[in-house]
């Protein structure tokens, strides 16, 4: 069984700011993949980015970046020089790598705002 | 990328009626399909897994009489409420995956009457 934590509901930062997010989970699992998910108000929802536990290499895509801790079963989202188009909610997920019909866990969300 | 439809995007319907959603992978095979709903304000929530002809399988407390899952091809899958009811006013979210990839459909939002 995997579970998801993240433990700041809301956050704001002023545009241009670098802002971190954080989230911690609990596998048994010894392979999973763990994801940050980004819901606008469009409601759509966008993978932000994506990390191989077994992968020691930070992901990173463009201005998003994670900080991976395995042994802290830490995986925690930083964006730089925020944009108001990040204005969302963003989930942390994770699902074992043998994905098969294993589901997602997704964690309850930070509703993060840019402030113009 | 991969595009991922449903319809419609916004029902409104008469409690104890029934509401068909449609879910479709438009330019790919979906080997499994996850059907959530999200609440205003909270995370998503697993309802259901299926794979393309497959009986699907329903989370616990999901009533699998009144949320059924059609999954007729690996391009596209149903929920149908049955019996709708003001508590199942809800936003309705598929999700198939390929391979090592899971996909979102752009959602449905349900209100009953």
């Amino acid at each position: 069984a995997q579970t998801v934590t993240q433990s700041q509901p809301e956050m704001s930062v002023q545009e241009a700011e670098t802002v971190t997010l954080s989230c911690t989970y609990d596998t048994s699992e010894n392979n999973y993949y763990l994801f940050w998910y980004k819901q606008p108000p469009s409601r759509q929802m966008i993978l932000v980015i994506r990390q191989e536990a077994y992968k020691q290499q930070n992901a990173t895509e463009n201005r998003f970046s994670v900080n991976f801790q395995k042994a802290a079963k830490s995986f925690s989202l930083k964006i730089s020089d925020s944009q108001l188009g990040d204005t969302a909610m963003y989930f942390c997920a994770s699902t074992p790598l043998n994905f098969g019909n294993e589901k997602l866990t997704f964690g309850t969300g930070t509703r993060l705002t840019i402030i113009p | 990328g991969a595009v991922v439809s449903q319809h419609p995007s916004w029902v409104i319907c008469k409690s104890g009626t029934s509401v068909k959603i449609e879910c479709r992978s438009l330019d790919f095979q979906a080997t499994t399909m996850f059907w959530y709903r999200q609440f205003p304000k909270q995370s998503l929530m697993l309802m259901a897994t299926s794979n393309e002809g497959s009986k699907a399988t329903y989370e616990q407390g999901v009533e699998k009489d009144k949320f059924l899952i059609n999954h007729a091809s690996l391009t596209l899958s149903t929920l149908t409420v049955t019996s709708a009811h003001p508590e199942d006013s809800s936003f309705y979210i598929c999700s198939p995956r390929r391979a090592d990839t899971q996909y979102f459909g752009p959602g449905t939002r349900l209100t009953v009457l």
